[in-house]
């Protein structure tokens, strides 16, 4: 009955080669969100969807772009992966802001 | 935007005592605040929040308090046990317009020791 789903849960991807991270939701949320999570530090959000307004944080870089074709479903396109990016990516999704986040249980890209 | 802030980062304990975490806010307009545990390899779960209308929220071993006037919360967890033992995040948030958003703290690393 998990209600955040993230696909797949590891991903090894090579230098510069465009991948994509997978999340779905069964809670019907209107906000869903991408974040990054690299090693002992706080997840660092990248982007999020209210509906399909689309927002992206200031710092997040132009290799980060997401889709979201409906309520149930986000994507995360990394378009030129490098080792930097490497880390725990965290989908989540909430009913407005003022509610608790639901996070999937991450992907873990590996760039080789 | 948004600022927040959270001490300790590091937070070690004996079996049995309490725990406290503090974050501090910037910006007025957040009105929700939740906590998040994150044990290791494992994702974030919340474990209590507060809304900016409330002062403190208990939930058996855990307590949260809000000043708003002072634009801070913290985190009490009492009687603590091996199995508390974990990452855990503090956030900020504001809505509910699609221009709402929220703000995680750097996170603590609470050890309870046996």
């Amino acid at each position: 009955d998990a209600m955040v789903i993230q696909n797949p849960r590891y991903q090894v991807t090579q230098f510069g080669k465009p991948v994509t991270l997978s999340c779905s939701q069964t809670l019907n949320h209107n906000v869903m969100y991408w974040y990054q999570q690299k090693s002992s530090q706080a997840p660092k959000l990248l982007f999020h969807y209210y509906d399909k307004d689309f927002n992206n944080e200031a710092d997040t870089p132009d290799n980060f772009q997401s889709r979201r074709p409906n309520t149930s479903f986000c994507f995360l396109d990394i378009r030129s992966p490098g080792l930097g990016d490497a880390a725990m990516y965290l989908c989540a999704t909430s009913q407005g802001f003022l509610g608790e986040a639901f996070f999937g249980q991450g992907t873990r890209l590996t760039v080789v | 935007g948004e600022n927040v802030e959270q001490h300790p980062s590091t937070l070690s304990v004996q079996e049995g005592d309490s725990a406290v975490i503090k974050c501090t806010y910037s910006d007025s307009a957040s009105n929700y605040f939740p906590w998040y545990k994150q044990e290791l390899g494992k994702r974030p779960q919340l474990i209590i929040d507060i809304r900016s209308n409330v002062g403190e929220k208990k939930d058996q071993r855990i307590a949260v308090t809000l000043n708003k006037t002072a634009k801070h919360f913290s985190l009490h967890i009492t009687e603590t046990q091996p199995e508390d033992s974990a990452v855990y995040f503090c956030a900020a948030s504001q809505g509910p317009t699609n221009a709402g958003k929220s703000t995680f703290g750097d996170g603590t690393t609470l050890t309870v020791k046996p």
